[in-house]
């Protein structure tokens, strides 16, 4: 079965500190891997994409990702967080025109 | 160049009532996608639309949802008689014509209804 699983529900760091927010998915095919995130009551904006290539992804506002297929994996990762990332993350997954979602991770930030 | 609107923002519908929400892709966009999210899940596809054809309905509820792209005006997703487990928000994404999956899909701010 297709699945995307973010195993951590909640997650609290400090203002200025590293960030790794867990994605491990369950596909058929070679996946397309998305990260979007969501503030309250917002849409959600896209973080990042892979399909193919360097397995190391930059996106915006600082943030990457590792695709490791070994691990069927793709991680968040930040070096330093602001206090502006407090929102819920979502790891997505497909191959044709329909995403498969995670159930999110609601990253606070304290100061 | 403005991006996905969707409206109205917040819907509050009786049970047994009808709701209808509304999207207008970005422009230049010709394809539409709905999504749900239910409480503290992940967002769940329901439809994939294209000017004045559903090309996948397979997250559809089988019965009360329907969803239309007419030529003109915006995508408009019909949920009849409406229970309190429709309530949720409901997303809208476009991407243009050819790309799909490859653009990553921008999202609108969603529509949250609640059933009383």
């Amino acid at each position: 079965a297709q699945s995307v699983t973010q195993p951590d529900i909640h997650i609290t760091v400090s203002e200025g500190a590293s960030l790794e927010l867990r994605c491990n998915y369950s596909y058929g095919a070679t996946p397309y891997l998305f990260w979007y995130v969501q503030s309250p009551g917002q849409g959600l904006q896209l973080l990042l994409k892979y399909f193919s290539g360097d397995t190391l992804v930059q996106g915006i506002k600082g943030f990457e990702a590792e695709f490791k297929r070994s691990q069927s994996s793709f991680n968040l990762r930040k070096p330093s967080v602001h206090w502006s990332d407090a929102a819920e993350y979502f790891c997505a997954v497909g191959n044709t025109d329909k995403l498969i979602f995670g159930t999110g991770t609601r990253l606070q930030v304290f100061p | 160049n403005a991006g996905v609107m969707q409206n109205p923002r917040h819907l509050v519908r009786r049970r047994g009532q009808e709701a209808r929400l509304r999207c207008s892709p970005m422009k230049g966009h010709s394809h539409v996608y709905w999504y749900r999210q239910l409480p503290e899940e992940g967002l769940k596809f329901m439809v994939y639309l294209q000017k004045e054809n559903i090309i996948d309905e397979s997250g559809m509820p089988k019965e009360r949802f329907s969803a239309e792209f007419p030529k003109e005006g915006p995508s408009i997703l019909r949920i009849q008689q409406v229970v309190r487990g429709d309530s949720a928000a409901y997303f809208c994404a476009s991407s243009p014509e050819g790309q799909g999956i490859n653009y990553g899909y921008t999202f609108g701010s969603g529509t949250r209804l609640t059933v009383v």
